[in-house]
């Protein structure tokens, strides 16, 4: 079982507000790091995929990082809106077809 | 946008009974997965599938799941004798090849919900 952990487990924040999340993983063996948004009763949802040390990526006000010496990826949004409330979950995958996921961060995004 | 989709969206059974799940994924798609997640845990790996066969299971995905897509479009999973601890959300999700699989970000289901009583 690969541990994949990530931090905050839950964040409130302000509109307006920006913010970051920690995802960690093993460093050894990497193959690629995926980040989904995963709004109540709907469907997880790509963010990206990041396969590359010193990878960042960005979509929109969304944007991640990745350090896989190191083993951990940031996640960040800036000027938070109420419709970013979601989980945030990060998945790491290894030289299999497995994702494994870690708990999430569940943000909340108040007026 | 295509989708994939899950049926039924919830399901509740009886413990021993067989279950399916069935699911639709975006039709040029190559990969297909079942994922659960049990209320409280982290989502976990059941099962890959790739050129008809299994390419991956995890330790779950034992005797008592099969999975099978008996059309060229539908992607089953099947729980045999249903146990108390196999109540879950069970998510299908499918990829497509952008050079390699690894690229390529997953396409989830909205997720069955199975209620073992």
């Amino acid at each position: 079982i690969l541990n994949v952990e990530q931090s905050p487990q839950s964040l409130h924040v302000q509109e307006g507000d920006s913010t970051n999340f920690t995802c960690s993983f093993p460093s050894s063996n990497f193959y690629a790091l995926h980040w989904y948004r995963w709004e109540t009763a709907k469907s997880p949802e790509a963010l990206f995929v990041m396969t590359l040390n010193g990878d960042e990526k960005k979509k929109g006000r969304i944007s991640a990082t990745l350090n896989t010496k190191e083993g951990y990826s940031y996640l960040y949004i800036k000027g938070s809106q109420p419709e970013d409330s979601a989980t945030y979950l990060c998945a790491f995958r290894d030289s299999g077809y497995a994702l494994n996921f870690g708990k999430g961060t569940s943000l909340l995004v108040t007026p | 946008e295509p989708e994939v989709t899950q049926t039924p969206s919830h399901q509740v059974t009886q413990m021993g009974q067989e279950v399916i799940l069935r699911c639709v994924p975006i039709s040029n798609h190559l990969y297909f997965y079942w994922y659960r997640q049990i209320l409280g845990q982290k989502v976990e790996f059941l099962v890959s599938f790739y050129n008809n066969e299994i390419s991956e299971k995890s330790e779950i995905f034992d005797d008592q799941f099969s999975v099978e897509r008996p059309d060229g479009s539908n992607f089953t999973l099947k729980i045999r004798s249903t146990k108390l601890e196999d109540s879950a959300m069970y998510f299908c999700a499918s990829s497509d090849y952008r050079g390699s699989s690894y690229n390529s970000p997953l396409h989830f289901g909205n997720g069955t919900r199975l209620t073992v009583t």
